[in-house]
């Protein structure tokens, strides 16, 4: 099966600027994940959807920060404004629905890096 | 709250040797799955093998091993024979509540490089 398709993969930007990131899960994945990895750092999740619905924004920074998820398919992360401190890679994953083991199981795409001057 | 402990920032191990990377968790939840994940330089996250807290087992896959140890709050990660490729970041992983349709989010750790000397 494909895997979780990323892009941009690479994105040099100015401070204050704005970026989108794109993200398609794999088919029939209704649970959908961006992650924040700054170097030198474990992934911190950002947002989780079910389908088109958000489950988990708490670390979000909703200043900045937005998401979406339309068609319950594929999702798109904005930052605007950008900050220096946003400087990191951005992963997406997904997952079957469910609470079968193999649900459990988060497939991540290759990330989208990201460096703000 | 969850919270995932790495405390190797770096290991070495010589080709064709045995690994153990550590790893302690806390979390008051009864029903949670351990989980271990493979980063090298490329970036991308590859799942290695993962445990659930009911499961009597440790988990194998290949050359990976979990050696799970519920009373310590204890998931390390066993490589057998390492080779050059497992030269790469590996994170420990949580997730709380595994079983049910949306359970509570993948928290990591801060990961441990593992350099494998030819």
């Amino acid at each position: 099966e494909a895997g979780v398709a990323q892009s941009p993969r690479y994105k040099i930007i100015e401070k204050r600027q704005s970026v989108a990131f794109w993200c398609n899960p794999i088919s029939g994945h209704a649970t959908l994940y961006w992650y924040q990895q700054i170097l030198g750092q474990g992934p911190k999740l950002l947002i989780q959807f079910q389908n088109n619905g958000v489950v988990d924004d708490s670390q979000l920074p909703k200043d900045r920060f937005s998401a979406e998820r339309l068609k319950g398919v594929d999702s798109t992360l904005k930052i605007q404004p950008a900050k220096l401190e946003d400087s990191a890679v951005y992963l997406c994953a997904s997952r079957v629905p469910g609470g079968l083991r193999e649900a459990n199981v988060l497939t991540f795409g290759a990330g989208s890096r990201l460096t703000v001057l | 709250a969850q919270k995932i402990t790495q405390t190797q920032p770096g290991m070495f191990v010589q080709e064709k040797e045995a690994v153990t990377l550590d790893c302690t968790y806390d979390t008051s939840d009864q029903s949670y799955g351990l989980f271990w994940y493979k980063q090298p330089s490329s970036g991308e996250m590859i799942f290695l093998i993962y445990q659930g807290s009911y499961d009597e087992q440790n988990a194998t896959e290949g050359r990976y091993s979990l050696n799970f140890q519920k009373a310590r709050k204890s998931a390390n990660l066993v490589i057998s024979a390492s080779q050059l490729g497992d030269s790469a970041m590996y994170f420990c992983a949580m997730r709380e509540d595994v079983g049910y349709n949306q359970g509570g989010k993948l928290i990591f750790g801060q990961g441990t490089e593992l350099s494998v000397k030819p």
